[in-house]
């Protein structure tokens, strides 16, 4: 199975700040990496797929990039409504494997 | 606008069965692949098993495989997930997803997750 691991697993920023988060695969998956955001209470959110393709509906300021082993997500300028949980997901092949995410908070 | 709402959770016993259900609306459900993941309390997303468009191909996680079924009813735009000797560790919210076309394309719509609860 390909793991993702990604980190922080926890990030205090302010609003305003350039976020960024990474996530590492464990074997090469080109630009099958998708992330995801979940509020408390919430499903999952898609905001990237193929690394850098922003979701339809997703804030400019959300940006994806990376491929083989290494990706990042972005947020450029950090909005009250972005304080979430963020996910990577391979789909590259199954098991479709999930970082352990990152807690963005205040 | 695309609809999944998952059904069937609850509180069993360890050992016991339950068979969760994920009715679609305003999509073409038979020409999309379907997915089932869970979250455990306070823990990330945990792929459990997915389904393609005509229910001839599954793929199970090792954690859930020869326990869970899961299946589809095309004629009925419903996907299930049969959920066997259940154990404690099975305790999570299950969340339906559709998978965002064919080819390695992550889900894009989700439904609002049933919480199952296996304890004694």
């Amino acid at each position: 199975d390909i793991q993702l691991t990604q980190s922080p697993s926890f990030l205090s920023a302010s609003v305003g700040d350039r976020v960024t988060i990474t996530c590492r695969a464990s074997q090469g998956i080109s630009s099958f990496l998708a992330w995801y955001q979940q509020k408390p209470g919430k499903a999952p959110k898609l905001l990237i797929y193929a690394a850098s393709t922003l979701q339809s509906g997703v804030p400019s300021r959300f940006s994806g990039s990376g491929s083989g082993t290494d990706f990042t997500l972005t947020i450029s300028s950090l909005q009250p409504e972005d304080f979430a949980a963020y996910y990577c997901q391979q789909v590259n092949s199954f098991p479709r494997t999930f970082g352990q995410g990152t807690k963005v908070e205040i | 606008e695309v609809q999944l709402v998952e059904s069937g959770g609850g509180l069993v016993q360890p050992g016991g069965s339950l068979r969760l259900s994920c009715a679609t609306s305003e999509f073409t459900f038979g020409s999309y692949s379907m997915t089932w993941v869970r979250q455990a309390p306070g823990k990330g997303l945990e792929w459990v098993s997915a389904i393609n468009d005509s229910g001839g191909e599954t793929v199970y996680a090792d954690s859930v495989k020869g326990r869970f079924t899961i299946s589809r009813d095309n004629s009925k735009n419903t996907l299930y997930l049969q959920m066997n000797s259940l154990r404690v560790e099975d305790t999570a919210i299950y969340y339906c997803a559709r998978k965002m076309g064919s080819g390695t394309y992550p889900d894009d719509y989700w439904g609002q997750g049933t919480l199952v609860t296996v304890s004694s």
